[in-house]
């Protein structure tokens, strides 16, 4: 998508090794989002940003940190990779608050722990 | 607890008729809400906003409505086509700065 990459695309690790996907954008976008997608649960946020060096916490942080040391780029690290963190996860971009912005996402990275 | 709910998992139509997706929320208070559509293998893509005060927003084809009292959001789809056919997403902000909330999403196939 225009504007913001995830990278790795696809991934395949094993179970307790520490894992980092990376997202990146160019739309100079203050918030950025990270988020994972599974069968019978939808979207859920995990970490977001609201600029550099400030995060905080979504609905399913725990086993993921994140940081970001420069407003491109928004790093998610799983400390100890675990089969219930196989899943789908999209990195979002957003030029102002979620209440007057929509939401610009990546093409996802397909993790699977194995 | 907080719920939102999208109708069904799945809906079909002709080509042609008008497509209606709920989406319902169960203890939140949102200001705002958004809808999104996603095709396979791809991220979601934004469509559009609507803010508490406004009862009802459109967008060429679609037409987005808002009803705080009834915890609900319409979304629709006129005219419909082949490639109208994906997931379609409602995400809710539900307060201040805080990120978005999504609901599961609704599979949309309308066919020829």
């Amino acid at each position: 998508d225009a504007g913001i990459t995830q990278s790795p695309r696809h991934k395949v690790t094993e179970t307790g090794t520490p894992v980092t996907l990376r997202c990146h954008q160019t739309e100079n976008h203050r918030y950025m989002y990270w988020y994972r997608q599974d069968p019978g649960h939808g979207l859920r946020l995990i970490h977001y940003s609201y600029g550099v060096k400030d995060t905080d916490k979504g609905e399913v942080s725990d086993g993921y940190s994140v940081s970001r040391s420069k407003t491109e780029d928004f790093l998610l690290t799983l400390e100890s990779a675990t089969s219930s963190q196989t899943s789908v996860y999209f990195c979002a971009i957003s030029d102002g608050t979620s209440a007057n912005y929509g939401y610009t996402f990546g093409s996802g990275t397909r993790l699977t722990v194995v | 607890s907080q719920k939102i709910e999208q109708n069904s998992e799945a809906l079909n139509i002709q080509e042609g008729k008008t497509a209606t997706l709920t989406c319902n929320y169960t203890n939140y208070s949102p200001a705002y809400l958004q809808w999104y559509r996603q095709d396979p293998g791809r991220g979601p893509v934004f469509l559009l906003l609507i803010r508490e005060n406004e009862k009802e927003k459109r967008k060429e084809r679609l037409k987005v409505t808002f009803d705080t009292t009834l915890k609900q959001s319409l979304f629709h789809i006129t005219a419909s086509q082949p490639a109208d056919s994906a997931t379609y997403l409602c995400a809710l902000v539900n307060s201040g700065n805080t990120p978005l909330v999504f609901g599961k999403g609704t599979r949309l196939s309308v066919i020829a």
